[in-house]
């Protein structure tokens, strides 16, 4: 079935240090994938999208590209904030249906 | 703009006792949804409705009851609160166009079973 695996956490950064979160996916046929951030003690927000193979998502200094051929969809930022700090899920939803399917979730902290 | 609203935002049940999750949105989604998030798990998929008097089952439906009586209103039952269901729960709305769009999310309720 459609699943999407995302590293484990949590991961410790200094600010203005270079940030990635890695996601797989496994789907059939061509899913849409996401970054959702929950910061602390809010719900989830949609930090970036792709829609299709090759697409590139980006927001706020992050970005993601749709890699079809390694099925991933990997989270980066070159220089990271304090203001940073939240947990990160990828997602995806199927080209049918109507279920989002999340991957665990990635905490980050950024120290000064 | 308030988005997708849920009450109340934190909840204490003794095991047994039954409440509701209420969840609003004033962006005229059709879709609406519930998810628990739990450590280590990530989010959940409780149920999903994508329109009034529309609703069904998503992965982790059992304990739960749902009902879609209009457009605005997504509201989640506890029949019988169990230990089990200590979670935070996230009520989520979005366009029709699902697959190309986003979750809206509410702020989240967390619930203690005891």
């Amino acid at each position: 079935g459609d699943s999407v695996t995302q590293m484990e956490g949590p991961v410790t950064l200094s600010e203005e240090a270079f940030l990635t979160i890695n996601c797989t996916y496994t789907a059939t046929g061509y899913p849409s994938l996401f970054w959702y951030v929950q910061y602390p003690g809010e719900g989830l927000q949609l930090l970036l999208k792709a829609t299709k193979a090759d697409d590139k998502g980006s927001n706020k200094g992050f970005e993601a590209t749709y890699r079809k051929e390694t099925t991933s969809f990997h989270l980066e930022k070159g220089s990271v904030q304090v203001s940073d700090s939240a947990v990160y899920f990828c997602a995806l939803h199927p080209n049918t249906g109507n279920q989002f399917y999340f991957g665990t979730g990635t905490s980050l902290t950024v120290i000064p | 703009n308030a988005g997708v609203t849920q009450t109340p935002k934190f909840q204490v049940l003794k095991t047994g006792q039954s409440m509701t999750l209420q969840c609003a949105q004033d962006m005229n989604h059709e879709y609406m949804s519930w998810y628990r998030q739990d450590p280590g798990m990530g989010l959940r998929l409780i149920h999903y409705s994508v329109g009034a008097g529309i609703t069904d089952q998503g992965e982790v439906p059992n304990g739960y009851n749902v009902s879609r009586s209009t457009t605005e209103d997504f509201p989640l039952r506890l029949l019988s609160a169990a230990p089990s269901q200590t979670s935070v729960y996230f009520c989520a709305s979005s366009y029709e166009d699902r697959h190309t769009g986003e979750l809206f999310f509410g702020e989240g309720s967390r619930l203690t079973v005891l």
